[in-house]
């Protein structure tokens, strides 16, 4: 089964920093999810990609499927951007085609 | 707008209490999933469907039971066997991998 791995697992950074958050895979995938939950609530699906960018307003979604590798970034940081940050990849093996991170929490302090 | 919908967000159940979680999706994908999350670890599968009155089980899916006699619907029933049921339950569907897959909200249960 594929091998998600993310990092930093734990980022606490001030308000309007530029955010990058990493994730690596073990296995040639098909594509990436990337997912955001805020505390106590529920999850929302940020982008879908199999390759190059995707922007949505502040967020930016990047993938090397060469490398397998994958980033996420936020641009002027806001507290409201505070949650973990899951990234999910299909393909590589599991019965669902799907693997998880274990997430990244994200502070952004005022 | 298509989507899945878990109801409800948050759900208390005594110890010894079958709960029953619900999944619906209006998007006619064939395949419906159940996943936990505990905290510090990734997502796990209990059960998926590929299609209609039939399912298989996921990694961890002793405790739990689904059933899928409609294609929009996948309940997930946490029996009093589950000997953790406290966390965070996510549903998910997909027309096939090379589609993606569509997510609920997803349920926070607490067993007390």
């Amino acid at each position: 089964k594929n091998e998600v791995e993310q990092s930093p697992q734990n980022l606490t950074a001030q308000e309007g920093e530029f955010i990058t958050i990493n994730c690596s895979y073990s296995v040639g995938i098909s594509a990436l999810h990337w997912l955001q939950q805020h505390p106590g609530g529920g999850i929302v699906s940020l982008f879908m990609l199999s390759s190059g960018k995707k922007k949505h307003g502040r967020l930016i979604a990047t993938i090397n499927i060469q490398e397998k590798h994958s980033s996420l970034h936020i641009t002027a940081s806001h507290p409201r951007d505070s949650a973990v940050y899951i990234c999910a990849v299909i393909g590589g093996g599991g019965a669902d085609g799907l693997t998880f991170g274990k997430g990244t929490h994200l502070i952004i302090q005022p | 707008d298509g989507g899945i919908t878990q109801s409800p967000k948050y759900l208390f159940r005594k110890e010894g209490q079958n709960v029953t979680l619900s999944c619906e999706q209006n998007l006619n994908h064939d395949a419906m999933y159940w996943y936990r999350q505990d905290p510090g670890q990734g997502l796990r599968l209990i059960y998926y469907s590929q299609i209609v009155n039939d399912f298989q089980k996921g990694d961890i899916a002793e405790g739990y039971s689904v059933s899928r006699e409609k294609k929009e619907s996948f309940p997930l029933t946490v029996t009093s066997a589950q000997k953790n049921p406290t966390a965070f339950y996510l549903c998910a569907s997909s027309s096939g991998p090379s589609y993606g897959y569509t997510f609920g909200s997803g349920t926070r249960l607490t067993v007390v």
